[in-house]
């Protein structure tokens, strides 16, 4: 089976502006969540996503949001940027619904803020 | 709040030695306890996990205990060689956020080993 998916895979934005990533996930897989990797905070959860549904989120202001499809692709929107967005932004796919599962993440999507 | 301690932040050994990695959860319900693994410029790659009814897994030359009592859980990996050099990160699934797919991680292990 192909792995996880995002795109795009880097990203340079200005203050202010906003973006939308990507995340296609592993076949047959219906859950996606969202993580933000930075130096200074490390692995954060953004949100989950679970068939079309948001069932849990972190503690990130409301300028971060997502949605997932019909086909569980899922995507991730940041607005107005701000300069400590800048980050890799992960986000991984699981079989598991009911309980926590195994989690496979994508290879990422470098936003750099300017 | 949630939270998950790792330590030690970094870790150097000799090829073929083994190391420890240990972590500490606070939320007493957590059920779900994943390692990954997370190589310069890539993605976190899981290694092993474990569940909240399970004391110990094994995998080759990786093992995972837990501690419920205490809540901590440790990686253990035997007979090191370089291509384990990595960062490693541990988690946990907290229960009173709804479960489900949410993982709060540790800081991270920079794990490197000399030949």
């Amino acid at each position: 089976k192909a792995g996880v998916t995002q795109t795009p895979r880097y990203l340079i934005k200005t203050r202010g502006q906003q973006v939308t990533l990507s995340c296609s996930p592993i076949s047959g897989h219906r859950s996606v969540s969202w993580y933000q990797q930075t130096p200074g905070q490390g692995l954060q959860f953004l949100f989950e996503y679970f068939s079309e549904t948001q069932r849990n989120k972190g503690n990130f202001p409301g300028r971060f949001s997502g949605r997932q499809f019909s086909n569980s692709r899922s995507e991730m929107n940041v607005s107005t940027l701000e300069l400590g967005d800048s980050a890799l932004y992960l986000c991984a796919s699981s079989l598991a619904s009911g309980t926590s599962g195994q989690q496979y993440f994508g290879p990422g999507t470098r936003l750099t803020v300017t | 709040g949630e939270n998950v301690e790792q330590h030690p932040s970094t870790l150097s050994v000799q090829e073929g030695d083994s190391a420890v990695i240990k972590c500490t959860y606070s939320d007493s319900a957590s059920n779900y306890f994943p390692w990954y693994k997370q190589e310069l410029g890539k993605r976190p790659q899981l290694i092993i996990d474990i569940r909240s009814n399970v004391g110990e897994k094994k995998d080759q030359r990786i093992a995972v205990t837990l501690n419920k009592t205490a809540k901590h859980f440790s990686l253990h990996i035997t007979e090191t060689q370089p291509e384990d050099s990595a960062v490693y990160f541990c988690a946990a699934s907290p229960m009173f956020s709804g479960g489900y797919n949410k993982l709060i991680f540790g800081a991270g292990t920079r794990l490197a080993v000399h030949p």
